[in-house]
C-alpha cells in the first residue's frame, strides 16, 4: 500500500537549522509531488510547500519562503523539507503527503514533531 | 492569505446528519474550489475524506459527501457515529501555485 514514513522528533535552538525525511513506498515515487504542511499545537494546518521529484521544481508558501529548501532523493524514494533560522513559533508537527490532482493530498505521513527553544 | 472560513465547533447526535460550511473568495473556492476535506483524530495524521468537491477516495464511508456553490463548500456527514468525531479541515488551491486550509472545525457526537 502507498505509505509515507517520516523522520523522527527533532529538538533545536532558536536560529539552527533542521532536515525532515520523507520516505515513500508502495507507488511511483517520481509520478507525485509531495506536498509538506505543518501544525503548531493546538492550531490548525499550514501549508508549505511541495516539490515535484520528478523535476524539482517547487513552490513555497510565502510566510517560509527564503527560509525553506525542498528536495528529494529519488535514488532513495525520499522527500526532505529543510527550514533555517529556527523561531520558537516553527515549533510544531511537519506532514509530509502525496499530492493527487492539482490540490489534495493522499496519503499522509505519521509527522514529525520539531520543537524549537531558546 | 487569509484562511477559509469554517465554523469553530459543530456537534450532533448519533444517527444525525450535521453540516460542516467553508467559505472562501472569489480568489480560491470561487474560482478554483472544488474543494478537499480531512478528517484529523487528536494526535493523528490528516486523513483525506473529500476531494474534487464531492468525490470520496477509496474506503471513505458513503456517510460522507460534499457539495460546492460559490464560494461556499460545504461537507455533510450523515447517520453521525462516535468515531466521527473528529476536527475537520477543507482546503483549496488559490491559483498562484498554493494552497490555503481552513482553521478546522471540531465535530462533536453527544
Amino acid at each position: 500500500q502507498v505509505q509515507l514514513v517520516q523522520s523522527g522528533p527533532e529538538m533545536k535552538k532558536s536560529g539552527a537549522s533542521v532536515k525532515v525525511s520523507c520516505k515513500a513506498s508502495g507507488y511511483i515515487f517520481a509520478n507525485s509531488y509531495i506536498t509538506w504542511v505543518r501544525q503548531a499545537p493546538g492550531q490548525g494546518l499550514e501549508w508549505m510547500g511541495w516539490i515535484s521529484p520528478n523535476t524539482a521544481k517547487t513552490d513555497y508558501a510565502q510566510r517560509v519562503q527564503g527560509r525553506v529548501t525542498m528536495t528529494t532523493d529519488t535514488s532513495r524514494r525520499t522527500a526532505y523539507m529543510e527550514l533555517r533560522s529556527l523561531r520558537s513559533d516553527d515549533t510544531a508537527v511537519y506532514y509530509c503527503a502525496r499530492r493527487l490532482g492539482q490540490d489534495y493530498f493522499d496519503p499522509w505521513g505519521q509527522g514529525t514533531l520539531v520543537t524549537v527553544s531558546s | 492569505q487569509s484562511a477559509l472560513t469554517q465554523p469553530a465547533s459543530v456537534s450532533g447526535s448519533p444517527g444525525q446528519s450535521i453540516t460542516i460550511s467553508c467559505s472562501g473568495t472569489s480568489s480560491d473556492v470561487g474560482s478554483y474550489g472544488p474543494l478537499s476535506w480531512y478528517q484529523q483524530h487528536p494526535g493523528k495524521a490528516p486523513k483525506l475524506v473529500i476531494y474534487g468537491g464531492s468525490q470520496r477516495p477509496s474506503g471513505v464511508s458513503n456517510r460522507f459527501s460534499g457539495s460546492m456553490s460559490g464560494n461556499t463548500a460545504s461537507l455533510t456527514i450523515s447517520g453521525l457515529q462516535a468515531e466521527d468525531e473528529a476536527l475537520y479541515y477543507c482546503s483549496s488551491y488559490t491559483g498562484t501555485n498554493t494552497v490555503i486550509f481552513g482553521g478546522g472545525t471540531k465535530l462533536t457526537v453527544l
